[in-house]
C-alpha cells in the first residue's frame, strides 16, 4: 500500500459545481497535513493545512479523519482558476518524513 | 507569507558537467531544507532531507556522491548535479521547513527547469 494515495483524476467538472477530493495515508503516526496546488509547470503552493476539526477557507474546505486515515478536500462554486493538480500532503512521525501523494487534476469547464 | 528562492530557475547543459542549484529561504530561517525532482506528468519526488550544519538524508535510490547537497547556513541549500546526464533532465524543486516549528508547512522555491543535452 502507498504511504499516501490519491485519485489522480482527471476530474472535469462545469463551473459552478462542487468537486471533492479524497486521500488516504498509512501511517497512523502521521502528525500534520496539507492540501497544496501546482499549475503546470509551477512548483507547488500551500492551499492549506487540515486539522482535526476541519478547516474552511472561502470556497475551499479541508477535514480530517484520523481513524479512516484519511483527508479530504472540497471546493465550492468551482472556477475556471482552480484547474490544477492538487496534491495531498502528510508529515510523518519527527523531523523529516513528508510525502506527497500523486496529485488529483481538476479541470474545471465553462 | 515564507518567500523561497531557487537559482537558476532554468538551465542547458552538456553532458558529463556538474551543474550548482542554489534554494535560499529569504524572509525565514530554514532548519530542514527538502530537494525535490519532478518529471512530466509524474508526483514530486522526494531526494534528499537537508539539515543545516549535518549530511543530508539520502532516499532510497538517490545517490548521494552524484547528486551533493550542502546546507552550510539557516538559509542556504545548494544541490550539485555531477556529471550530468540526459537522465537527470528534470525538474528540481527546493522546499523549506520554518526552524521554529516541527511539524510545519513547507514552502516551495520556483523549481529549476535542468535540461541535459
Amino acid at each position: 500500500r502507498k504511504e499516501v494515495e490519491q485519485d489522480p483524476g482527471p476530474f472535469n467538472v462545469p463551473e459552478g459545481a462542487t468537486v471533492a477530493f479524497n486521500c488516504t495515508y498509512s501511517n497512523s503516526a502521521s502528525q500534520s497535513f496539507f492540501w497544496y496546488r501546482q499549475d503546470c509547470r509551477k512548483e507547488p503552493k500551500l492551499l492549506m493545512s487540515v486539522y482535526s476539526s476541519g478547516n474552511e477557507d472561502g470556497r475551499f474546505t479541508a477535514q480530517l479523519n484520523r481513524a479512516s486515515q484519511y483527508i479530504s478536500l472540497l471546493i465550492r462554486d468551482s472556477k475556471l482558476s482552480d484547474s490544477a493538480t492538487y496534491l495531498c500532503v502528510v508529515n510523518g512521525g519527527g523531523y523529516q518524513k513528508v510525502t506527497f501523494g500523486t496529485g488529483t487534476k481538476l479541470q474545471v469547464i465553462p | 507569507g515564507a518567500v523561497v528562492s531557487q537559482h537558476p530557475s532554468w538551465v542547458i547543459c552538456k553532458s558529463g558537467t556538474s551543474v550548482k542549484i542554489e534554494c535560499r529561504s529569504l524572509d525565514f530561517q530554514a532548519t530542514t531544507m527538502f530537494w525535490y525532482r519532478q518529471f512530466p506528468k509524474q508526483s514530486l519526488m522526494l531526494m534528499a532531507t537537508s539539515n543545516e550544519g549535518s549530511k543530508a538524508t539520502y532516499e532510497q535510490g538517490v545517490e548521494k556522491d552524484k547528486f551533493l547537497i550542502n546546507h552550510a547556513s539557516l538559509t542556504l541549500s545548494t544541490l550539485t548535479v555531477t556529471s550530468a546526464h540526459p537522465e537527470d533532465s528534470s525538474f528540481y524543486i527546493c522546499s523549506a521547513r520554518e526552524q521554529r516549528t516541527r511539524h510545519g508547512t513547507q514552502y516551495f522555491g520556483p523549481g529549476t527547469r535542468l535540461t541535459v543535452l
